[in-house]
């Protein structure tokens, strides 16, 4: 099945730091999403990006498919922002099956 | 509030109890799935139901019976657990499956401890 691998594993950065978190995926897939786990175990959707670029406020991603690849970018980092980050496309092509990496955990330090 | 609501949210239960999960999706999707996160292990597919019916069992102990009586309500029914199977379970739903699945949505997670 398809290999999800995120980097980097861990990241701590200051309030108001920027940020990049990739997600490699082994396959190529025609949907992938963004989820961010909060302290408390939710998972909150943030992107369904099967290619090209979204925005959403601080929080922007970019998927190049063909490359098997897929980008989150966070500015202005907030401690809100700490948790996990997981990328998820799915078993194989458009399958509603999605795979999950380890994550990136992120903390931010007022 | 993403639209599916899991309680309860906390549960201890012993070896020897029946418990029970619910899941609830206010979101008129018509696919409802449940996932398992234990302590640093990724997340793991356990079923996935479409318009009730189950069309996924991703190997799961019989221990694990889940029920799905409309596309709206979610339940997992645990009986004879062991104490490995502590984790967060998570229900999610997406409006279907196959090439129209579109977007995966989660609840706040069932948090399980076996004794």
């Amino acid at each position: 099945g398809i290999q999800v691998e995120q980097s980097p594993p861990d990241l701590i950065l200051q309030e108001g730091a920027n940020s990049t978190l990739r997600c490699n995926f082994s396959d190529s897939v025609n949907n992938l999403q963004w989820f961010h786990q909060n302290p408390w175990g939710q998972l909150i959707n943030l992107f369904y990006i099967p290619s090209g670029t979204k925005q959403n406020g601080r929080l922007s991603a970019t998927t190049v498919a063909t490359e098997r690849y897929s980008l989150l970018y966070i500015s202005s980092s907030q401690t809100t922002d700490s948790g996990v980050y997981f990328c998820a496309p799915p078993t194989q092509g458009g399958s509603e099956k999605l795979v999950f990496g380890k994550g990136t955990k992120l903390t931010v330090n007022p | 509030e993403t639209g599916v609501t899991q309680t309860p949210r906390h549960l201890v239960m012993g070896m020897t109890n029946k418990k029970s999960l619910k899941c609830e999706q206010h979101l008129g999707h018509n696919a409802m799935y449940w996932y398992k996160q234990s302590a640093k292990k990724p997340l793991e597919l356990m079923f996935v139901y479409n318009f009730k019916e189950q069309t996924e069992n991703n190997s799961v102990p019989s221990r694990f019976s889940p029920e799905c009586p409309n596309s709206s309500h979610l339940f997992l029914h645990l009986h004879t657990l062991q104490p490995e199977d502590s984790a967060l379970y998570l229900c999610a739903s997406s409006r279907g499956t196959g090439a129209s699945w579109g977007e995966l949505f989660f609840g706040e997670g069932s948090r399980l401890t076996v004794l």
